[in-house]
């Protein structure tokens, strides 16, 4: 089974920074990588796949980079909506595929 | 829009079968080449994959779940349902069913609130 660590587990970010969340897996996915995001009370929210294709009617302030073992996803000008846990998720060996364990992003 | 809905009880006693129902709207769960998954998430934990089934009827399972899961298909009422036998206290979970997907999962329904407790 493949394990994705995320990083950090939490973060602290003022409203227009720019925030960087990580992602490793303990073996190569190549590009078959998605990132969610999920608030609380709802279901997550595909934000990413391919590593870095993002999903339709995602805002273009959300950025994902890597391949291989090393992840990153990127929220350029953080807004106040975009307070969340954030999950990435590998689907390139299963069964089964598996998540991170999130990073959850709060306001500052 | 495929839009997705999950039902089923909301409490399930300790050693029973946890029974699950994903009804697909705006579309066919026998069109096209995809998976539809079965997703849980325990109270402020993170999201487990349990398994999937494919059009064609075949499933793959979580190896921790396996041999207590079963994933079916039922395509005259397009609905997919999840089977749990044996559950304790660690099933409590929120659990969603998801697709059409081939490999991230785009779709989600809005989960179901399943407990386990006598």
């Amino acid at each position: 089974e493949i394990v994705m660590t995320q990083s950090p587990a939490t973060l602290s970010v003022s409203p227009g920074e720019r925030a960087t969340l990580s992602c490793r897996a303990s073996q190569s996915v190549s590009s078959n990588l998605a990132w969610y995001q999920q608030k609380p009370g709802q279901a997550p929210r595909l934000l990413i796949y391919g590593a870095s294709t993002r999903a339709t009617g995602i805002p273009a302030r959300f950025s994902g980079s890597g391949y291989g073992t090393e992840f990153t996803l990127t929220i350029s000008s953080l807004q106040s909506e975009d307070l969340a846990v954030y999950y990435c998720q590998q689907y390139n060996n299963w069964p089964p595929w598996t998540f991170g364990q999130g990073t959850k992003v709060e306001i500052k | 829009q495929v839009q997705l809905q999950e039902s089923g009880p909301g409490l399930v006693k300790p050693s029973q079968t946890l029974s699950l129902t994903c009804t697909v709207s705006g579309g066919s769960i026998s069109s096209g080449s995809y998976y539809w998954s079965w997703i849980r998430q325990p109270a402020g934990k993170g999201l487990e994959w349990i398994g999937r089934i494919y059009t064609s009827g075949s499933t793959e399972y979580n190896p921790s779940l396996k041999s207590r899961v079963t994933i079916s298909v039922d395509t005259s009422k397009n609905q997919f349902s999840l089977k749990l036998s044996s559950v304790a206290a660690a099933d409590t979970a929120v659990y969603f069913c998801a697709g059409p997907h081939s490999g991230a999962f785009d779709i989600w329904g809005q989960g179901t609130m399943v407990t386990v407790s006598s």
